[in-house]
Order: C-alpha cells, then sequence, then structure tokens
C-alpha cells in the first residue's frame, strides 16, 4: 500500500520560503509523477505543480514564479519550496502521486495534508 | 487555464436516493476529467478517471461519463458514507484545474 507523508513547519512568517517534504513509503518514487495540491482552509482545491522521478517540473504558472519542487531518490521523497509567501499561502497542503498516460493524468494517492499557516 | 464549473454547489438527498452531479468546462477536454470524494478533514480521494473508469477499490455505484465539456457524476444509490464533498478536476491542460466543489449532505 502506498503511502505519502507530509512534513514541514505549521508557521511560517510573511515574505519567508514555505518549506514542505513529502516522504513516499510502499513504492519507489523513481517510477511515478508526484504532486502538490493546496487547500485554503474552506474552500477548493488548487494544484501547485508536477515533478517526476527524474527530476522534470510543471508547474502551476499563476505560483511558478515562487515554487522550486526537487526529488530525492536516495531518499523515497520530494519537496516543495514556496518563497515570499502570503496569508493569502496559507493552505493545507497535499502530496499526492500522480498516474500519467498519454495526455491523461490523475491522483490516485494522497498524503494526509498539513496545514500551514502564513502569520507573524 | 480552463474553467470547471459544477452545479449543483450543494446538495441534500436522503440514502437510497440516485444523485448527479454535473461539471462543465470551459472549452473541450475531450475525456481528460477526473473524479474525487473528499469527506471533512481528510484527503481527496479518486473515484473516477478519464470520465468514465472507475478507480479500483471503489464501489460500482459510483459511475461517470461525459466528453468534450459536459461531464456528470452519478451516485445510483447512496449510502451514509457517501455524503461528503466531490470535486470534478481536468488534467487536458496545465495548470490542472479543479471545479468549485458540490457538497453533499443528507436531508
Amino acid at each position: 500500500q502506498v503511502q505519502l507523508q507530509e512534513s514541514g513547519p505549521g508557521l511560517v512568517k510573511p515574505s519567508e520560503t514555505l518549506s514542505l517534504t513529502c516522504t513516499v513509503s510502499g513504492d519507489s518514487i523513481s517510477s511515478y509523477y508526484w504532486s502538490c495540491i493546496r487547500q485554503p482552509p474552506g474552500r477548493g482545491l488548487e494544484w501547485i505543480g508536477y515533478i517526476s522521478y527524474s527530476g522534470s517540473t510543471n508547474y502551476n504558472p499563476s505560483l511558478k514564479s515562487r515554487v522550486t519542487m526537487l526529488v530525492d531518490t536516495s531518499k523515497n521523497q520530494f519537496s516543495l519550496k514556496l518563497s515570499s509567501v502570503s496569508a493569502a499561502d496559507t493552505a493545507v497542503y497535499f502530496c499526492a502521486r500522480a498516474i500519467v498516460r498519454g495526455w491523461a493524468d490523475y491522483f490516485d494517492y494522497w498524503g494526509q495534508g498539513t496545514l500551514v499557516t502564513v502569520s507573524s | 487555464d480552463i474553467q470547471m464549473t459544477q452545479s449543483p454547489s450543494s446538495l441534500s438527498a436522503s440514502v437510497g436516493d440516485r444523485v448527479t452531479i454535473t461539471c462543465r468546462a470551459s472549452q473541450s477536454i475531450n475525456n481528460y476529467l477526473n473524479w474525487y470524494q473528499q469527506k471533512p478533514g481528510k484527503a481527496p480521494k479518486l473515484l473516477i478517471y478519464a470520465a468514465s473508469s472507475l478507480q479500483s477499490g471503489v464501489p460500482s455505484r459510483f459511475s461517470g461519463s461525459g466528453s468534450g465539456t459536459d461531464f456528470t457524476l452519478t451516485i445510483s444509490s447512496l449510502q451514509p458514507e457517501d455524503f461528503a464533498a466531490y470535486y470534478c478536476q481536468q488534467s487536458y491542460s496545465t495548470p490542472r484545474t479543479f471545479g468549485q466543489g458540490t457538497k453533499l449532505e443528507i436531508k
């Protein structure tokens, strides 16, 4: 059974960088694409981006200038950094596995999510 | 960006009812449409991918249909555990976008 676990600070100050690590267990990270998705409290879902096992990325253009995703196959982890955060970045951040088949893709396994609050 | 619009935004129904949720894309997305269920405080769960393919382990009372711009998720006979929020999501283009959600409540 594939499991994803998010970890990182629950509180980040405005203008600083949000860092999130996603640890994958139950399968190798080297066979899939991996994604980060966020959900502001009481609101809908926003896709942040993808990273492949080889390190190629695809980001949401609305966040692209502030987002960096990296993969560490030796630790079976991938990570998200979001710079220059503001209160608008307060959300539950999810890690997810993406199945990519041709042009179609979908998120079949998700972490439980972690709430990150941006506040001074 | 492709806008995904769900209707209704909320819905009250009873156990045993047949329920349909609609998702409309702002442009054609072929069949690149997925459906997720989310319960309070939990991560979304994949129900349907590629518009009509049932994810492994998901009960057969869930079904999806549609192509182009108009899609539906149908629950044939509501069970108590089905009361949750439902989201559609397109995978046709970047950025991937979700509908605003449909909250299914007990009548």
